[in-house]
């Protein structure tokens, strides 16, 4: 089975850095996503990481661990707009099927 | 591009009756995905379709769900008799998926902007 575990919620101030963190047990890996998803819409991509090692896409960054089962998604320079919620997921042995953490809902405070 | 094209956006009905949710993948995507997000379990995956043909309906709760692809342009959720616990929001997603990638790679979902159902 596969089993993702997220915080419920963060909050942080606009400007300031976060890093919410994903932790993953998962029957095989293929890749892990990060999703942005605003309060009635529509999950958005964010990221993908498959090796172990950061990855930079202007202010949001993704780090992944294969070995601890871990990654976390920065948000630097945080911009009101950035309050959603953050969804982990995983592809585990069906190269297809993404299964996705319960996700960490931010509110960024002026 | 439109993207993915779900409807209804909103269905309230009452227990009992039947209920379909259709989706419109985007054109040339080969896979399609049938999600349910509730506050409870967040985004769970139903069913995915691979070149129209279904490959894993293991997250289909019970038999009161069917869902059908009957071309590479269509697809709908199907449940029949719904009850109030089935009231949820409905994605539908869809992605390219091409053959050298089905080890690796950033196999995409784009998602449509959901079928909110309430059933009373």
């Amino acid at each position: 089975g596969q089993n993702i575990d997220q915080p419920t919620e963060m909050t942080a101030t606009e400007g300031a850095i976060v890093q919410i963190n994903c932790t993953y047990q998962t029957s095989g890996f293929n890749g892990l996503f990060w999703y942005q998803q605003h309060a009635g819409e529509a999950p958005t991509f964010l990221s993908y990481n498959v090796l172990d090692g950061l990855e930079e896409k202007g202010r949001f960054s993704s780090f992944l661990s294969r070995s601890k089962g871990y990654s976390y998604l920065l948000l630097k320079e945080l911009q009101m707009k950035d309050s959603a919620s953050y969804l982990c997921a995983v592809r585990g042995t069906g190269f297809q099927k993404l299964v996705f953490g319960t996700g960490t809902r931010l509110l960024v405070s002026p | 591009d439109a993207g993915v094209i779900q409807s209804p956006r909103h269905e309230v009905t009452e227990m009992g009756q039947e209920v379909t949710l259709r989706c419109k993948p985007i054109s040339g995507h080969n896979s399609l995905f049938w999600y349910r997000q509730t506050m409870m379990r967040g985004l769970e995956l139903l069913i995915y379709f691979n070149n129209n043909v279904p490959i894993d309906d293991s997250g289909m709760p019970e038999d009161r769900f069917s869902a059908k692809m009957p071309n590479a342009s269509f697809s709908t959720l199907k449940i029949q008799p719904s009850e109030p616990r089935d009231s949820a929001v409905y994605f539908c997603a869809s992605s390219l998926m091409l053959p050298r990638q089905a080890a690796s790679g950033a196999n995409v979902l784009t998602f449509g902007a959901g079928s909110r159902l309430t059933v009373l």
